[in-house]
């Protein structure tokens, strides 16, 4: 079975300019997470969806960052316009309903010059 | 205070040896916890849940004290393969609360 995919797995980008990060849950999963890693501040949660509707979103950032799930199997988060200190790595999670266990996919290793 | 603290380590031990990592956690409402396994450029990945009578898998043993809000993993006949960030993981009604991660590193 797949696991959570997530696209690019790496961006190098210039500061001022728009990131799209991509993930696409494990089927059937109804949750989904979204989390950004640094050295300096481990693994903080940024938002999480469940049955496609944002629950909690108080870890963003700031406006610059905005997430969005259209349906089921793919979410979006973007950054508007992207910031050296965005720098990090950026993982999508999913979890079914009942069950605490949640898969991650492999992150998107972003670098903002 | 951070709502999961661990010590980030890095703990350098030889092959064989028995290495213990703590966690402690702030929210006396926390329901559940987990300890996650990092290797290195790769994502999280569940190494085991913990129980409140504590709980062993193969080389590894977890332990909750809920009354000092206080978890422990222990791994015994340390593997070269057991080499990565260990993170220390509480659920408080759904998002889990992750820690920093105890970098080990097991030396032949």
């Amino acid at each position: 079975d797949a696991g959570v995919i997530q696209s690019p797995r790496h961006e190098v980008t210039e500061m001022g300019q728009e990131v799209t990060l991509r993930c696409k849950p494990i089927s059937g999963h109804d949750y989904l997470f979204w989390y950004r890693q640094t050295m300096m501040r481990g693994l903080e949660l940024l938002i999480y969806f469940n049955n496609n509707v944002p629950i909690d979103d108080s870890g963003m950032p700031e406006d610059r960052f905005s997430a969005k799930m259209p349906n089921a199997s793919f979410s979006t988060l973007k950054i508007q316009p992207s910031e050296p200190r965005d720098s990090a790595v950026y993982f999508c999670a999913s979890m079914t309903s009942g069950e605490e266990t949640q898969y991650f996919g492999p992150g998107t290793r972003l670098l903002v010059l | 205070r951070k709502e999961v603290e661990q010590d980030p380590g890095p703990f350098n031990v030889p092959e064989g040896a028995t290495v213990a990592f703590n966690c402690t956690y702030s929210n006396s409402a926390s329901q559940s916890f987990f300890w996650y396994r990092q290797d290195c450029r790769k994502e999280p990945k569940l190494l085991m849940s913990v129980y409140s009578s504590g709980n062993e898998d193969g080389r590894f043993t977890a332990q909750l004290n809920r009354a000092s809000q206080y978890i422990s993993l222990l791994i015994r006949d340390s593997k070269l393969s057991d080499s990565a960030t260990y993170l220390c993981v509480v659920n408080i009604n759904t998002p889990l609360v992750f820690g920093k991660g105890t970098r080990l590193s097991v030396i032949a």
